[in-house]
Order: structure tokens, then sequence, then C-alpha cells
């Protein structure tokens, strides 16, 4: 593994369906985010971790929960998806404040 | 929150020339990076730059934070260069939680 990568690459999901989107990273960075990205649009941050065993909300984290067990890991819970949660997930990590993205996940809801 | 805006919302050039993209911001930053988003959906990192000059290759960029500005640089346009770029900033009262501006998409035709 070299820097950030994501799981599952893309992804068609059935609304009210229970989902995970997985990131991890290798850089031993403190700080990690989740970001959506929609069509035509810039990044909106759902989440973000300053360090293992923390987290906090960030601009649109309504229907979404992360977990931040250890360094390494960061996933991102859809507990019941809508269809308004078709979007492009970026995960992304940190250190000295610069950020560092993952390839992205494609997710739709239907 | 903060505001970000980004200028023009879209530019089209002819390979080989140069062009100026602007950064604005509402508030003060305790970090301000831009991207570039290619056309196959991946943000690379151009410049951390909280303040000053940075310069990489055709690239270089410049960040005024007591005026809450930010501008990027393209120098002698390539093919390649075309996609979106990105401004991301971090407010200095709220650590960890960084805000895009919607981008400025770049098209250089041959």
């Amino acid at each position: 593994i070299a820097g950030i990568t994501q799981a599952p690459t893309s992804q068609i999901l059935a609304a009210g369906r229970r989902m995970t989107l997985r990131c991890t990273q290798d850089m031993r960075h403190n700080a990690m985010y989740w970001y959506r990205q929609d069509l035509g649009l810039g990044l909106r941050l759902i989440h973000y971790s300053n360090t293992a065993g923390t987290t906090g909300k960030g601009e649109v984290p309504d229907g979404y929960s992360v977990s931040r067990a250890n360094t390494d890991d960061f996933p991102l819970t859809l507990a019941s998806a809508v269809p308004s949660q078709t979007s492009v997930y970026f995960c992304a990590s940190s250190v000295g404040g610069e950020q560092f993205f993952g390839p992205g996940t494609r997710l739709t809801v239907l | 929150g903060i505001q970000v805006e980004q200028s023009p919302p879209d530019l089209i050039l002819q390979e080989g020339a140069n062009s100026t993209l602007r950064c604005n911001f509402s508030d003060s930053v305790n970090n301000l990076q831009w991207f570039h988003q290619n056309p196959w959906g991946q943000l690379i990192n151009l410049f951390y730059i909280p303040s000053g000059t940075k310069q990489n290759g055709r690239l270089s960029a410049t960040t005024v934070a007591t005026e809450r500005y930010s501008l990027l640089y393209i120098s002698s346009s390539q093919t390649t260069d075309s996609g979106v770029y990105f401004c991301a900033v971090v407010q200095n009262t709220n650590a960890g939680k960084s805000t895009f501006g919607d981008g400025t998409t770049l098209t250089v035709k041959p």
C-alpha cells in the first residue's frame, strides 16, 4: 500500500441499505477526512478525525457516521442510504496542514 | 462559516497561453492548498501555500493572507493542464475543518 486507498472503487446500492466505505492510509498521518463531491461542485466535508479515537462533524454530517479505532483506518458508514447520497466520496489524510487524497469511491443510491 | 470564492468559474485557453486563477476567502486561514482534479477525477496536490509564493515548473502560486486571497499562475499551458482547479482553506478558528471553493474549470485547446 502506498498513500491512501479506498474501497470499493464504485458501488450501486439500493435505498435503505447499509454501506461502509473503507479508507486506509500508510503514511501514519494523524488527521483524516471524508468529503463528498457532487456533480459540478467542490468537495464538502462530511466528518473528520484529528487523531485516533476522536472524530468531528464537518459541513454535511447527517446520514453518515465514522469511527477511528486506529491511525490507519477511517471507515465511513451510511446506515440507511438515500438517493441524495449519490456522490463521489473522497478520503484524505493530512500532515502539517497539507492534505492528500485517495482515488475516491463513486456511489450510486437507487 | 468561511466563504471561499474562485474565479473565473470557467476558462478556455489556447495551448501556450498563460492564465491566472483567483481564490478569495472571507476569514483568516491557517492553511491553503491548490489542487488539480484531472478529467479522471483524481485530486492532485499542487501547492500548500498558507502565505508567500511558491513555484513548481510552469505553475506558481501566491497567497496574501492579510488581504485574504491566493492566485495560481499557469504559464505556457498544455492540454494536460485541463481539468478543475480547487482552492481549499482551513480557518484559524476551525482546526480540522477544510472548506473548498467550487473550482475553476480549465480547458486548454490544442
